[in-house]
């Protein structure tokens, strides 16, 4: 089973629109959890962290389901410069754990 | 914003050579670390090093790959012998702690021929 796995999309929605991404992850002690925004060829940006309790940002809403593993990003009132490829992203459990994991992505189009 | 910045943005090498990647993380950073991105694949974790020493590693990062901080403000990924399956986008991060948004810079793109 994949550690992080993403719908890999495309997702192509109008602007205007509100769009949902969906992720699982498979080790259930993971610790956090974040959303990440990557645009073709550019680097990885935090677009937001997850918290147990759901957390907004804007037009950003993330949610988190420990018991069924399940983390998802809602935007609302898509703009084109929502358009870009949106990565789950888990910190595995451990103490001593610096690193991230990543999931493939989930490729958004916004289109005017 | 402060910014981590890596050079070069390309480089292409012949298999089998040895090539330096470079990145200057964020002056008050503790936690540097090296991902890679193969074309069209997830982002995936080289390694991380704080205080001078390599605190975690991927199995991806083999015998081939080395790490080093030179000086106060650079941090280096060398590999020794490329492989055709080196070819990748490379990203070094860097954390003022462990638990802090990692900050990446732009990449190296690596292509080995």
């Amino acid at each position: 089973r994949k550690e992080v796995e993403q719908d890999p999309g495309p997702f192509n929605v109008p602007e205007g629109a509100t769009v949902a991404f969906n992720c699982t992850y498979s080790n259930s002690a993971s610790q956090s959890f974040f959303w990440y925004r990557q645009d073709c060829r550019k680097e990885p940006k935090l677009l937001m962290s997850v918290y147990s309790s759901g957390n907004e940002d804007g037009r950003f809403t993330a949610q988190l389901n420990r018991a069924s593993q399940y983390i998802s990003l809602l935007i609302r009132d898509s703009k084109l410069s929502d358009s870009a490829t949106y990565l789950c992203v888990v910190r595995p459990p451990g103490a001593g754990s610096y690193q991230l994991t990543f999931g493939k992505g989930t490729k958004l189009s916004v289109i005017p | 914003e402060p910014e981590v910045t890596q050079t070069p943005s390309h480089q292409v090498t012949q298999m089998g050579q040895e090539v330096i990647l470079r990145c200057v993380p964020i002056s008050n950073h503790l936690y540097f670390y090296w991902y890679r991105q193969i074309l069209g694949q997830k982002v995936e974790f080289l390694v991380s090093f704080y205080n001078n020493e390599i605190s975690e590693k991927s199995e991806i990062f083999d015998d081939q790959f080395s790490v080093e901080r030179p000086d106060g403000s650079n941090f280096t990924l060398k590999i020794r012998s490329t492989k055709l399956e080196d070819s990748a986008m490379y990203f070094c991060a860097s954390s003022r702690t462990r638990g802090e948004k990692l900050f990446f810079g732009s990449g190296t793109q690596l292509s080995v021929l």
